[in-house]
């Protein structure tokens, strides 16, 4: 079982640079997110969706888009990076009954921009 | 501003003893769920508990909610150094999921 696999697990960008993070899972959720982490700040919920065609914005949007054209796959595009983007990136999904619910979270994407 | 506040922010015990970690929140939820984190992995969860549920068991953990104080407890009872983690409180509302900032837990051998 793949379950949720987000690419690459690590990238190095200069600032100014533009670069996709790449979000698949399996389980056929409709809920996909992005979350970043950064030490002492826990995670902070950057876009999320509920279904192909519908994304909305979370606590931290700013410099970053998304977009949901299949169940599948949920990109994170970063249009200019910037230093202050440096952190782990995280990739969730789950089931969605009228509320969200169990999350399952990809293995992370460290990204460093310079 | 993060929905969840996680505390203490670091806990240190010996194994066999019992762990209590405590999250509160700001708004109105739907659920409330705890993760765990081992250092440098994603997330998994532990247990979601409802905004109509006062407490619920899974196993060594026990999750309390109080809506009217806005407050969870996760109690990881008979610990093991396996344990030692990163513990983070999740609140919903309307799809919304926004985690709190964790408590550091070390189980000693």
């Amino acid at each position: 079982n793949a379950g949720v696999t987000q690419t690459p697990k690590f990238q190095v960008l200069k600032t100014g640079q533009s670069m996709t993070l790449q979000c698949a899972q399996d389980m056929n959720h409709e809920y996909m997110s992005w979350y970043r982490q950064d030490p002492g700040m826990g995670l902070r919920l950057i876009h999320y969706s509920v279904g192909a065609g519908i994304t909305d914005q979370g606590e931290v949007p700013n410099g970053y888009n998304v977009s949901r054209s299949t169940t599948e796959d949920f990109p994170l595009r970063l249009l200019s990076a910037a230093p202050s983007q440096t952190s782990v990136y995280f990739c969730a999904s789950s089931f969605l009954a009228g509320e969200a619910g169990e999350l399952f979270f990809g293995e992370g994407s460290r990204l460093t921009v310079l | 501003s993060q929905q969840g506040e996680e505390d203490p922010q670091a806990l240190s015990i010996q194994e066999g003893e019992n762990a209590t970690m405590n999250c509160s929140y700001k708004t109105s939820i739907n659920n409330l769920q705890w993760y765990r984190q081992n250092s440098g992995r994603g997330l998994v969860h532990l247990i979601l508990i409802r905004s109509n549920e006062r407490e619920k068991h899974s196993g060594r953990l026990r999750v309390t909610l109080d809506t009217s104080k806005k407050s969870s407890s996760l109690l990881i009872t008979a610990s093991r150094a396996a344990d030692t983690a990163s513990y983070f409180c999740a609140t919903d509302f309307n799809n919304d999921m926004r985690f709190g900032a964790g408590t550091r837990l070390t189980v000693k051998p």
